[in-house]
């Protein structure tokens, strides 16, 4: 029973295409979020959810967009897809509050051609 | 400022050996750092944290070491197994956003 789980494992697209990543957690986590990996490893978060509204924005292009339809989904939609788009995503979730556990999901490869 | 800067980079023990990772940070607002460990193919995972106000806490084989003074912070995997060869991330946050400021990573090779 998958706590935090992303949808697809694997996405393989070409340059200029848009895609959507989604993410569920059955936890019942009011906050959600999405990190990025790069191929050097290095996380970094972009956004961050909390009762499907949005409390961190860093500073990500525009063509990524967010969308929470409800506390246990957060779903990430890119357009106009980049070489440089190409990472592993990470949908994470936690309780609200200081210093609680984020939970991660297993990721979402993305390679752009 | 949020920077969290980690080292090594990358890390070989022999089993049974005491590898040792450092982070240090330079926002004093961070009240929380912990570890995570990931493996290929998954997510990171919550291994153990720390808040500032304790000097040291420890959770089976993996101990933090907090030094609030001089802004760094340690793990230390007792008796290292060849299953616990991953990549160790430590972060720092503050505050209710939970935001998780990550180091640069150590991939650990315990070999047998």
């Amino acid at each position: 029973d998958t706590a935090v789980s992303q949808t697809p494992k694997y996405l393989v697209t070409q340059m200029g295409n848009d895609k959507s990543i989604k993410c569920e957690q059955n936890l019942g986590h009011d906050t959600m979020y999405w990190y990025k990996q790069d191929s050097k490893k290095f996380l970094k978060i972009m956004f961050s959810y909390n009762n499907k509204e949005l409390i961190i924005n860093e500073t990500v292009p525009n063509r990524f967009s967010p969308k929470s339809p409800d506390k246990a989904h957060l779903n990430l939609h890119i357009n106009s897809l980049e070489l440089g788009d190409s990472a592993v995503y990470f949908c994470a979730s936690s309780q609200p509050g200081s210093n609680t556990e984020a939970f991660f999901g297993q990721g979402t490869r993305l390679t752009v051609v | 400022q949020q920077q969290v800067k980690q080292s090594p980079q990358s890390l070989i023990v022999q089993k049974g050996g005491i590898p040792i990772i450092n982070c240090a940070y330079e926002n004093t607002a961070f009240d929380y750092f912990p570890w995570y460990q990931q493996f290929p193919g998954k997510g990171p995972a919550l291994l153990i944290a720390i808040r500032p106000d304790v000097s040291e806490k420890k959770e089976g084989r993996f101990t933090i070491s907090f030094n609030k003074s001089a802004k760094q912070f340690s793990l230390h995997i007792m008796d290292s197994q060849p299953g616990d060869s991953a990549t160790y991330f430590c972060a720092a946050s503050r505050g209710a956003t939970n935001k998780l400021i990550f180091g640069t990573g150590t991939l650990l090779a315990v070999q047998p």
